[in-house]
């Protein structure tokens, strides 16, 4: 039940694509979902975050949609860029687990000039 | 600003020896976690810590011991390192819970 369950492993799109990375929980206690950006050879990066009282959320060409009844997030990117290759995690949180971040299993993403 | 510093970069060890990996973070976060990264299986947490003198284990603690002494440092203790403890291992700090974790640039480690 405290799974984050991430897809797809890798993906690959073309420069001005928009690349689409679902998740999926099951605990409906998460209260905080999170993506963090990770490039080769550094530690993750906050990149966006959601709460459960709103569906969607955008920051510059990065967008989260957030379905509460399906228990699933996923995270956009607009006009996608060879910089944005990286990996990219999802994860969630809750006040009952001290809000220790549980996370998806990671995706990477190749953005093609 | 350092915020999270992590030393060693990279560390080979043999089976059977110990070493500690350092993390310092200079946000005066309380909150400190210690994590390792294993290819195509995201990150897992091995130790957290939400304050000076308060540590408690998280998903996979065996093999591993941590101590706080300090607001600013949380070094992770490896005891006879064994060949399933080669990973990436990643410090972060956040001011407090449900808040954006920051990452160190991580330990790469070899047990062989």
């Amino acid at each position: 039940q405290q799974q984050v369950k991430q897809s797809p492993q890798s993906l690959i799109v073309q420069k001005g694509g928009i690349p689409i990375i679902n998740c999926a929980y099951e605990n409906t206690a998460f209260d905080y979902f999170p993506w963090y950006q990770q490039f080769p050879g550094k530690g993750p990066a906050l990149l966006i975050a959601i709460r459960p009282d709103v569906s969607e959320k955008k920051e510059g060409r990065f967008t989260i949609s957030f379905n509460k009844s399906a228990k699933q997030f996923s995270l956009h990117i607009m006009d996608s860029q060879p910089g944005d290759s990286a990996t990219y995690f999802c994860a969630a949180s809750n006040m009952d687990s001290n809000y220790q971040l549980i996370w998806g299993a990671g995706t990477k993403l190749i953005i093609k000039p | 600003n350092a915020g999270v510093t992590q030393t060693p970069k990279f560390r080979i060890l043999k089976i059977g020896q110990s070493m500690t990996l350092q993390c310092t973070q200079d946000m005066n976060h309380n909150y400190m976690y210690w994590y390792r990264q294993d290819p195509g299986m995201g990150l897992k947490l091995i130790y957290y810590s939400v304050g000076a003198g308060i540590t408690d284990k998280g998903e996979v603690p065996n093999g591993y011991n941590v101590s706080r002494s300090t607001t600013e440092d949380f070094p992770l203790r490896l005891e006879l390192a064994a060949p399933s403890q080669t990973s990436v291992y990643f410090c972060a700090s956040s001011y407090g819970t449900g808040g954006e974790a920051f990452f160190g640039q991580g330990t790469r480690l070899t047990v062989v």
